[in-house]
């Protein structure tokens, strides 16, 4: 049962324009969401993160958006740089006093010079 | 601050044989996780130790088991390798469990 999806597996988009990335979740007590970014053969690397109690978290080029009521959660970047390509990873965190980290699948992202 | 080391960074075992790898977290952090990467699988979470005792455990098998040291440094074994075991195993650590982890940069184990 994947808890975490995200449905598209890639997405290209041209440098200077937006990459919107999507993320959809069914367990209604996650309480935190994260987004990680990963280069092949690289680990990944915390990019931003949002509360259950707010709707929309900014740093720099990257803002994500939670939307409760759908269960999504959006990452955007603006503009989109060709060092944007890479996996992105959303992740959400299970309040049960378990503090388990359930990941999504990825999304690969090209951004086109 | 030095990030979370992990090694060895390659390894290529047969089946059947066993494997232990090892995870350094940042300093001060008390909480490491493992996960295990696959293609298409995303990260799918092995476990989790915090004060050197496990508190969360994914749904892998018995072969799969890990231990943390005094010190917060972790280790995790797999016995009785299997050609499906082959993947990037990634570690992270958090300051504490309800902390933003921190990955490292991944073991990458071939089971031929």
């Amino acid at each position: 049962d994947q808890q975490v999806k995200q449905n598209s597996p890639s997405l290209s988009v041209q440098e200077g324009r937006i990459s919107i990335l999507n993320c959809d979740y069914t367990n209604s007590m996650f309480d935190y969401f994260l987004w990680y970014k990963k280069y092949p053969a690289e680990g990944p690397t915390f990019l931003i993160s949002i509360s259950s109690i707010k709707d929309k978290n900014e740093d720099g080029r990257f803002t994500v958006f939670l939307n409760k009521s759908a269960k999504h959660l959006s990452l955007h970047i603006v503009p989109s740089q060709p060092g944007d390509s890479a996996v992105y990873f959303c992740a959400a965190r299970v309040d049960s006093g378990t503090y388990k980290y359930i990941f999504g699948t990825g999304t690969r992202l090209k951004v086109l010079a | 601050k030095a990030g979370v080391t992990q090694t060895p960074r390659y390894l290529i075992k047969t089946r059947g044989q066993q494997v232990t790898l090892s995870c350094s977290p940042i300093s001060g952090h008390r909480s490491v996780s493992w996960y295990q990467q696959t293609p298409g699988q995303g990260l799918q979470f092995l476990f989790e130790y915090f004060s050197e005792t496990q508190r969360n455990k994914g749904n892998f098998p018995g072969r799969f088991s890990g231990r943390q040291f005094s010190n917060s440094r972790s280790e995790m074994n797999v016995s009785t390798l299997e050609l499906g075991d082959s993947a990037l195993y990634l570690c992270a650590s958090s300051l504490n469990r309800a902390e933003t982890q921190y990955f490292g940069p991944g073991t990458r184990l071939l089971v031929l």
